[in-house]
């Protein structure tokens, strides 16, 4: 069965411009959450998706949205790109909003110039 | 004050031997603690839960303590293959978002 996929899996921006990451979550799998991991640090919460509803937001700012889709999928968008988004961005499914084992994607490499 | 803390090492130790990790978080209705591995630039991925009661799974055993906010991993018999990034991981409450609070993360070289 295929894991949790992300597109695309490097890609360099410059400062000002806007980014779509997007993630498929496994099959079945209902909750999607996001994640930045800058290097040297451990993850941080961006955004819960489930039933293609929010139901939880990180510090970060409006600059960041996301959204989910009636298959589950997800993307993350980053606007006004600063050179400090550079980061790892993970994304997470599990099978209900609560309760369940986390399983993350390969991620996201965005490195802002 | 960060919500989880760890020692960020690195740790390096020879093959063979028993090395420990510890982490503190600060949100004392936390209810669900995990230990996630890291490889380089790859995705975390789940190590194990940690419970109250405590729990082994082979060379690792974690542990809880309510009382004083911290949990811990130790492994034994170290392996090469055991190196990586460990991250202490804690979701804040048993609210509705599984929000997962993660630690800097303890890097372990384990040297032939």
């Amino acid at each position: 069965d295929a894991g949790v996929t992300q597109s695309p899996t490097h890609l360099i921006k410059t400062r000002g411009q806007q980014v779509t990451l997007r993630c498929s979550p496994i099959s079945g799998h209902k909750s999607v959450s996001w994640y930045q991991q800058v290097l040297g640090q451990g993850p941080q919460f961006i955004f819960q998706y489930y039933e293609k509803e929010e139901r939880g937001r990180g510090n970060f700012p409006d600059r960041f949205s996301a959204r989910q889709f009636p298959n589950y999928s997800s993307e993350l968008n980053v606007n006004a790109l600063l050179l400090g988004d550079s980061a790892l961005y993970l994304c997470a499914s599990s099978l209900y909003q609560s309760g369940n084992t986390i399983y993350f994607g390969e991620g996201s490499w965005l490195t802002v110039v | 004050r960060k919500e989880v803390e760890q020692d960020p090492g690195p740790f390096n130790v020879p093959e063979g031997a028993t090395v420990a990790f510890n982490c503190t978080y600060s949100n004392s209705a936390s209810q669900s603690f995990f230990w996630y591995r890291q490889d380089c630039r790859k995705e975390p991925k789940l190590l194990m839960s940690v419970y109250s009661s405590g729990n082994e799974d082979g060379r690792f055993t974690a542990q809880l303590n309510r009382a004083s906010q911290y949990i811990s991993l130790l492994i034994r018999d170290s392996k090469l293959s055991d190196s990586a990034t460990y991250l202490c991981v804690v979701i804040p409450n048993s609210g509705s978002a599984r929000q997962l609070t993660f630690g800097s993360g303890t890097q372990l070289t384990v040297l032939p």
